[in-house]
């Protein structure tokens, strides 16, 4: 079956890196996904991998990827009170015809000064 | 802001009532998925829609059904309300479903059940 696991809480010092991890179980995933919902709204794209990629960089995001252990995680470099979020894995499961993210239950990540 | 609106912002009601909830897609976007968030459940998906049928179902219980129109816009409507169905139900959009699916959230609904 699809489970998306990742811890609950995170909490760094500002300017530290912020590490989440996430596991997975459908191996025929083809991209993962990391979505951020600030407080009160609704969840927003942060990056994605494709499956064939081990790591992606984005300004202070790295997404790296272990398809042998079903395995993504998160780092944001120099982190900022900003970034206080709840950050949600995804993988894609399909479905009945469509590819659908399935989400794990989000890591609330707490920056303190 | 992601462009897909959703009414009401808060709904309260009491048990064994009937509610509607609404989504309007991002101009453009034929596919409309709907999730239940809930802190002992996570974020649950229920159902997909794409351009008027339905696609991809989830973890939805069978008061629950939702439909898409004609102007793409969709409803998921839910009957016989119980506690346990307060929770903040998502709306999110895509282009297509195709293998890489961005999804678009709207800001949600939050549904209190007294």
């Amino acid at each position: 079956g699809e489970d998306v696991e990742q811890s609950l809480f995170l909490s760094v010092r500002e300017g530290d890196s912020s590490v989440i991890n996430c596991t997975y179980t459908d191996s025929s995933s083809t991209y993962l996904y990391w979505y951020k919902q600030e407080p009160g709204a609704g969840l927003q794209l942060l990056t994605y991998i494709f499956s064939n990629m081990d790591m992606k960089q984005d300004q202070r995001l790295t997404v790296l990827l272990n398809k042998k252990d079903k395995h993504l995680s998160l780092r944001i470099a120099d982190t900022q009170t900003g970034d206080s979020a709840i950050y949600f894995c995804a993988e894609n499961v399909f479905r009945g015809g469509s590819y659908i993210p399935t989400f794990g239950r989000g890591t609330s990540l707490i920056v303190h000064p | 802001d992601s462009g897909v609106t959703q009414t009401p912002k808060h709904l309260i009601t009491a048990t064994g009532q009937r509610v509607t909830l609404r989504c309007s897609p991002r101009s453009g976007d034929l596919s409309v998925y709907w999730y239940q968030q809930s802190l002992d459940q996570g974020l649950q998906f229920l159902i997909q829609y794409y351009n008027g049928e339905e696609r991809a179902k989830g973890n939805i219980l069978e008061r629950f059904s939702a439909q898409q129109f004609p102007d793409l816009h969709s409803e998921l409507n839910l009957s016989s309300l119980e506690l346990g169905d307060s929770a903040l139900y998502f709306c999110a959009s895509s282009v297509a479903s195709l293998t890489y699916n961005e999804q678009f959230f709207g800001p949600g609904t939050r549904l209190t059940v007294l």
